[in-house]
């Protein structure tokens, strides 16, 4: 199982708006609505800020939306906040049952 | 709230076995649809899914890691274990567990422990 493609990293200016791809093959981000975004911090464990392609959990700002289209699915941040700097990875459950992750992406907030 | 709490030796040698264990509260290592999963993360680098144990017992393996891999679960004391043999330094990393909820139509990790870091070296 490969690891789903990022670009290594995005940056924006408060306020902005940016978005991070992830892309896979139809064995995984393409084949199945089972999409997921994490946001990392340094030292701690990720955090799910949307599932199933779209879904945000309780608690998780409305200013984070997910989409996919094809084999490439997508996260956006609107209104970039200093607190938004972090890592984000996507995740997609693939075929042979398996799960898989991307590479990363680095948040900066200018 | 189901809350995962790893724990395990923070040193191993080279050529040695890895365990760690996940300790679960709040919920069931047989709860239904429920995958208890061992994920890691190499220092600087991204994450890594290193395989799962269904609430039916069942395991799946990152085909990478298959060969030295074992997930287990122990119901009587709500735990999940994994063992990875014959590690060498390129195996140190942050060592998180973490449940995986997937049904027909929903799929995604719900809760994570805090991770524990494995360092291998002699």
């Amino acid at each position: 199982q490969s690891a789903l493609t990022q670009p290594a990293s995005v940056s924006g200016s408060p306020g902005q708006s940016i978005t991070i791809s992830c892309t896979g093959t139809r064995s995984d981000v393409g084949g199945y609505n089972f999409v997921s975004w994490y946001q990392q911090h340094p030292g701690k464990a990720p955090k799910l800020m949307i599932y199933d392609v779209s879904y945000r959990p309780s608690g998780v700002s409305n200013r984070f939306s997910g989409s996919k289209s094809g084999n490439t699915a997508s996260l956006t941040i609107s209104g970039l906040q200093a607190e938004d700097e972090a890592e984000y990875y996507c995740s997609s459950y693939a075929s042979s049952s398996s799960y898989v992750f991307g590479t990363g992406t680095k948040v900066t907030v200018l | 709230q189901v809350q995962l709490q790893e724990s395990g030796p923070g040193l191993v040698k080279p050529s040695e076995t890895l365990s760690l264990t996940c300790t679960v509260s709040g919920g069931s290592v047989s709860g239904d649809s429920y995958y208890w999963t061992w994920v890691r993360q190499p220092p600087g680098k991204g994450l890594e899914c290193i395989g799962y144990i269904s609430y039916t017992g069942s395991t799946n393996y990152n085909p990478s890691l298959k060969s030295r891999v074992s997930i287990s679960a122990d119901t009587s004391k709500n735990q999940f274990s994994l063992r990875l043999s014959s590690v060498t330094a390129a195996d140190t990393a942050v060592f998180f567990c973490a449940s995986l909820y997937c049904t027909r139509t929903s799929c995604y990790v719900r809760y994570w422990g805090q991770g524990t870091l494995v360092t291998v070296s002699s």
